[in-house]
C-alpha cells in the first residue's frame, strides 16, 4: 500500500496567480497521477507525473497550464497557472507501487478555490 | 472511449436496510474494476478492487461483484449504517488510464 499526502489542503487564490500542489508518497512508487474534481463532478485525470522525464497528458490538459515535476520516487508537483474562477476544483495525486494495473491510492486532495 | 456509468446518481435509504449501487461500462477490456468511497470535500477511499479475471470481492459488509462480458459491476452493503453516508465511485482501469464514474450519494438514515 502507500500513504499519500497533499499540500496545501486548500487555498483560495486570486485570478491570475498560480499555486503548487505537493504530493508526497511514504514510499516508493512507479506511476503517480493527477486528477481534477470539478464541482459536482467525477474525477478526470489531467496527467501521468513520469519520473525524470516530461509529463504525458491527457486531451484538454496541456503542460502551459499545468505543469508538472516528478523529481524522484515518492514526490510531485502540480502548478496551476494563471488561474481563473473555471479552475476551481480538487486536485488529487494517486499512485500505483508497481507498474502494474493495480490499486491507486489516492492523496487527500487540495481544494482550490479561485475567486 | 471507455464510458463509465453510475446507477443510481443519489440514494437514500433507512437505517438496517440492504442496497445495491450499479456500475456499467462500455469496453470490457479491462485488467480491474475499483470501488471508492468519498466523504464531501475528502479524497478517495479504495473499498474494493476486482481483478479481471475475478467476479466478485468482498470485505466486512461489502460485497462487489463483476461480469465482465456484460460490463457491469455492482457493490452490495449489507445492513447499511448512517456512517457509510457518502458517495460511491467506481472506476474500469486499463493499463493505469482509469476512468471513473460520475458516483452514486448515498444518504443512511437513523
Amino acid at each position: 500500500s502507500a500513504v499519500i499526502s497533499q499540500k496545501p489542503s486548500r487555498d483560495i487564490c486570486q485570478r491570475g496567480t498560480s499555486l503548487t500542489i505537493q504530493c508526497q508518497v511514504d514510499s516508493q512508487v512507479t506511476m503517480m497521477f493527477w486528477y481534477r474534481q470539478q464541482p459536482g463532478q467525477s474525477l478526470t485525470l489531467i496527467a501521468t507525473a513520469n519520473q525524470g522525464s516530461e509529463a504525458t497528458y491527457e486531451s484538454g490538459f496541456v503542460i502551459d497550464k499545468f505543469p508538472i515535476s516528478r523529481p524522484n520516487l515518492t514526490f510531485s508537483t502540480l502548478t496551476v497557472s494563471n488561474m481563473s474562477p473555471e479552475d476551481s476544483s480538487i486536485y488529487l495525486c494517486s499512485a500505483t507501487p508497481s507498474g502494474g494495473p493495480e490499486t491507486q491510492y489516492f492523496g487527500p486532495g487540495t481544494r482550490l478555490l479561485v475567486l | 472511449k471507455q464510458e463509465v456509468t453510475q446507477i443510481p446518481a443519489a440514494l437514500s435509504v433507512p437505517e438496517g436496510e440492504n442496497l445495491v449501487l450499479n456500475c456499467s461500462f462500455t469496453d470490457s477490456a479491462i485488467y480491474n474494476l475499483q470501488w471508492f468511497r468519498q466523504d464531501p470535500g475528502k479524497g478517495l477511499t479504495s473499498l474494493l478492487l476486482i481483478q479481471s479475471s475475478q467476479r466478485e470481492q468482498t470485505s466486512g459488509r461489502l460485497n462487489a461483484s463483476l461480469d465482465k462480458s456484460s460490463g457491469r459491476s455492482t457493490l452490495y452493503i449489507a445492513a447499511s449504517q448512517p456512517g457509510d453516508s457518502a458517495t460511491y465511485l467506481c472506476a474500469v482501469n486499463r493499463n493505469n488510464d482509469m476512468r471513473f464514474g460520475a458516483g452514486t450519494r448515498l444518504t443512511v438514515k437513523p
